[in-house]
């Protein structure tokens, strides 16, 4: 079964400074990656996400992320993070065949302290 | 286009009692998938219907349950609340096809439940 893990519950970070967000798949089929935002009492957005092609994705608001198929790892970047990126941040999974379903991680707590 | 839609944005209800959560999708798409979101078990996978039809579904009892109409709107039922089902539930509309290729899924602002 498809199973997500980020390994990070919590990230306090400092206003400009860069973030890394951990995230691990594990899958035994094709699999297709996204990372979410989800802003208190809203829904969630979608930052980017990996379907095929060049494994550095780059998404909205300055983040990317890098696909690395051996170390089946999809973590989060940006450079430079501003107040407004404090949210929490949701890897998922998505594997082609019948189970037509996204698989989420458990979440990240971003905070960008000023 | 306008995006997902989800009514009512906040419910209260009591233990014992049913309730019907709507979604309504973005317009074209034939694909609604139901999740829930709780603390402790975070973001978890329900159901998902594509032409009023039961496509795939999630490990939750049978007191969880949905159906989709002609216009492709959703709702979802459950019945003999309990406290743990006090929950985030979000609705994702997709354009949805036969085949079991990738459709990007649009989520909408969820509608929160608490049960007394």
């Amino acid at each position: 079964a498809q199973s997500v893990t980020q390994l990070d519950s919590q990230v306090p970070v400092f206003e400009e400074a860069p973030v890394e967000l951990r995230c691990n798949y594990s899958s035994s089929v094709s699999v297709y990656l996204f990372w979410y935002v989800q802003y208190p009492n809203q829904g969630l957005q979608l930052l980017l996400k990996y379907l095929s092609g060049s494994t550095l994705v780059k998404g909205i608001n300055g983040f990317e992320a890098e696909f690395n198929k051996s170390q089946t790892s999809f973590h989060l970047r940006k450079p430079s993070v501003h107040i407004s990126d404090t949210a929490e941040y949701f890897c998922a999974a998505y594997s082609s065949g019948s189970a037509r379903q996204l698989t989420f991680g458990s979440g990240t707590q971003l905070t960008v302290l000023p | 286009k306008a995006g997902v839609t989800q009514t009512p944005r906040y419910l209260i209800k009591t233990r014992g009692q049913q309730v019907t959560l709507s979604c309504s999708p973005i317009s074209g798409h034939r694909s609604v998938s139901w999740y829930q979101q709780t603390p402790g078990q975070g973001l978890q996978f329900l159901f998902e219907y594509f032409s009023e039809t039961q496509r795939n579904k999630g490990n939750f009892p049978g007191r969880f349950s949905g159906r989709q109409f002609s216009n492709s709107r959703s709702e979802m039922n459950v019945s003999t609340l309990e406290l743990g089902d006090s929950a985030l539930y979000l609705c994702a509309s997709s354009p949805g096809t036969s085949g079991s290729g990738y459709n990007e899924q649009f989520f909408g602002p969820g509608t929160r439940l608490t049960v007394l």
